[in-house]
């Protein structure tokens, strides 16, 4: 089945600087992979998703890029902000509304003022 | 608009006890999902559901049993509760499946003891 392996599990940057979070994905089938965000004591919610048949989405301060032939897609914020300060997770699901989104292990992201 | 909402919030109970977390949704979406999430595993897929009365294993189903009679509920019942059942639990529905946005509920954290 699918695996998504997360890196790194924690990540600690200064107000400003960029943040870039990675993700590999086990199954070549897989077409949709998207990122949630969770901030303390909160659920986890969509940020960004991006989708097999493009290699780049932007929205605002953050991006996501996949690589298909190397099963790999990363998340970066730009100009992180204190509120960035959260977990995120990269998501893979193959689509054929299966139902089976499968998550990566989570990265805990501070971003210190 | 309630959204998606889950009770209990917060389970303790003992080992061996049958625990049963409810899952209920306003929008009528044909998918929803449980999830739990543990320091580590990130969100691992326990079970999902496409429509009502049909239900399939996620990553992780062993010793959890769903149901889903009516679109707008999928509770998740622990048959026989064990410590390594102890988790904060997440469902979440979508209107397109593993290939859409997942809403996730506020969580059910529970502690078997």
């Amino acid at each position: 089945g699918e695996n998504v392996e997360q890196h790194p599990s924690t990540l600690s940057v200064q107000e400003g600087d960029s943040a870039v979070i990675k993700c590999t994905y086990s199954d070549s089938a897989s077409n949709y992979f998207p990122w949630y965000k969770q901030e303390l004591g909160k659920r986890p919610q969509l940020i960004i998703d991006i989708r097999s048949n493009v290699g780049e989405k932007k929205d605002q301060r953050i991006a996501v890029t996949l690589n298909k032939t190397a099963k790999h897609f990363s998340l970066h914020i730009t100009e992180t902000q204190p509120e960035d300060s959260a977990v995120y997770f990269c998501a893979a699901s193959k689509g054929g509304n299966t139902g089976k989104l499968i998550f990566g292990q989570g990265t805990t992201l501070q971003v210190k003022p | 608009d309630a959204g998606i909402t889950q009770s209990p919030r917060y389970k303790i109970t003992e080992t061996g006890r049958q625990v049963t977390l409810m899952c209920h949704q306003t929008w009528s979406h044909s998918y929803m999902f449980w999830y739990r999430q543990d320091l580590g595993h990130g969100l691992r897929l326990i079970y999902y559901s496409a429509a009502a009365d049909i239900t399939d294993k996620g990553e992780v189903p062993d010793g959890y049993v769903v149901s889903r009679s009516k679109t707008e509920n999928f509770p998740l019942t622990l048959e026989s509760a064990t410590r390594s059942q102890t988790s904060v639990y997440f469902c979440a529905s979508s209107r397109q499946g593993d290939t859409g946005e997942l809403f996730f509920g506020e969580g059910s954290r529970l502690t078997v003891l």
